[in-house]
């Protein structure tokens, strides 16, 4: 089975300081896809980065970047200099290359930043 | 332009009538989705469409029917709404069934069932 965890449902942090929100996720599968998503008060979704499995560089994207560790199926996000704008749901996300576009979430993690 | 369009935003109705969610996408994607969001936020695939056929069909009520036209359209349509239909429901859509394709999300529409 496919799953995806997320262990802190609520997480706060200092304007410019740095977080780390933590993923685990179970699969048989040795090719996927591993994303984070973000889901603002406004409820829109939007994608802050994604990682390929096959790659062992962890993906960065401006002050957002990650910690892949395959091995222990951990991929946690990191936010350096945290705006106040970083302020949002975090949904952690996978999809296998064999169930073609079944994407599994996490439950999410609750993000304030504090001023 | 917005890339993933869902109408309407805001949904509020009377248990037992029938509701429609319209989802349009202008990236030139081959697959669309619903997604699901209930109060506790979880994100739940309910449809999947490649290519305006169904590829993914989730324990879903059957008072639940999807319907693409074609592949920029895929519209939900809810009959005799209940309580538990209440949620937030998401659009979506990737370029195509790979696992390499991002999903990118309408705004969402927050059906409210009295």
């Amino acid at each position: 089975a496919q799953t995806v965890t997320q262990s802190q449902p609520e997480m706060s942090v200092q304007e410019a300081e740095t977080v780390t929100l933590s993923c685990t996720y179970d699969t048989s599968e040795n090719n996927y896809y591993l994303f984070w998503y973000k889901q603002p008060p406004s409820r829109q979704m939007i994608l802050v980065i994604r990682q390929e499995a096959y790659k062992q560089q962890n993906a960065t994207e401006n002050r957002f970047s990650v910690n892949f560790q395959k091995a222990a199926k951990s991929f946690s996000l990191k936010i350096s200099d945290s705006q106040l704008g970083d302020t949002a749901m975090y949904f952690c996300a996978f999809i296998t290359i064999f169930t073609g576009n079944q994407f599994y979430f996490g439950t999410g993690t609750s993000l304030t930043v504090i001023p | 332009d917005t890339a993933v369009s869902q109408t309407p935003k805001y949904l509020v109705t009377q248990m037992g009538n029938d509701k429609s969610i319209k989802c349009e996408q202008n990236l030139g994607h081959d697959t669309m989705y619903w997604y699901k969001q209930d109060s506790k936020k979880f994100l739940k695939i309910m449809f999947s469409y490649n290519n305006k056929e169904l590829i993914i069909n989730e324990t879903v009520p059957n008072r639940f029917s999807p319907k693409s036209p074609d592949k920029a359209h895929l519209n939900l349509h809810i009959n005799s709404l209940e309580l538990g239909d209440s949620a937030v429901y998401f659009c979506a859509s990737s370029q195509g069934i790979s696992g390499a394709n991002v999903l990118t999300f309408g705004a969402g529409s927050r059906l409210t069932v009295l």
